[in-house]
């Protein structure tokens, strides 16, 4: 039934180490979207892609890099994670672009030792 | 620039008393969408409102939508302890599906 999902749940990492996250998605849907959330605060979008259409950020660092081989998987790259990076990062999907809600998938926490 | 602003910060209630949670925003938009995250979890979808309409229903919920003030409200009706979470409105300012969250409201419903 699961619809969005996120691995690993929980990922820890050393400072400078690069991390990969993951993303898979059944919903078919064309767009997939990448978001950081600290704790306490809003959501706050790192990049998108409609379809193979990469999106980034203005203020998306340099960090972070993002890979979409199908539709079904998203990655997020992080190559040299600070301490700041120390997050929680949650995927999402849509159908499309405007109108659409956004399915989240359960989050990937990362902590940055 | 945040595009969504929400008040109260934090809100505690009685179960079955009404919860109401406001959301202010800064440019014209095409869509307000509320979402509701569990502590720890993603966010999940509860409502999308257009800029043309004023009120929508789903279930016990209840959102407003007033473009001049450019502010939106949701109201939980009859609220459980099952609501206790936090509760973000998301503004869709230029049709490409990018939504910029609000600071969210974090509600708990005592038992």
């Amino acid at each position: 039934d699961a619809m969005v999902i996120q691995n690993p749940r929980y990922q820890v990492t050393q400072f400078g180490k690069p991390v990969t996250l993951s993303c898979s998605q059944t919903l078919n849907h064309n767009v997939m979207y990448w978001y950081q959330q600290k704790s306490s605060q809003a959501p706050k979008l790192l990049f998108h892609y409609y379809d193979k259409d990469f999106n980034n950020e203005a203020d998306t660092p340099d960090n972070f890099q993002s890979r979409r081989p199908n539709t079904s998987f998203c990655f997020l790259d992080i190559r040299s994670p600070g301490l700041g990076d120390a997050a929680m990062y949650l995927c999402a999907t849509s159908r499309g672009q405007g109108y659409y809600e956004q399915y989240f998938g359960p989050g990937t926490r990362l902590t940055v030792t | 620039s945040q595009q969504g602003e929400e008040d109260p910060q934090a809100l505690s209630i009685q179960e079955g008393e009404n919860a109401t949670m406001n959301c202010s925003y800064k440019t014209s938009i095409n869509n307000l969408q509320w979402y509701r995250q569990n502590s720890g979890r993603g966010l999940v979808h509860l409502i999308l409102i257009r800029s043309n309409e004023r009120e929508k229903h789903s279930g016990r919920l209840r959102v407003t939508l007033d473009t001049s003030k450019k502010s939106s409200s949701l109201l939980i009706t009859a609220s459980r302890a099952a609501d206790t979470a936090s509760y973000f409105c998301a503004t869709d300012a230029d049709q490409g599906g990018k939504l910029i969250f609000g600071q969210g409201t974090e509600l708990s419903v005592k038992p």
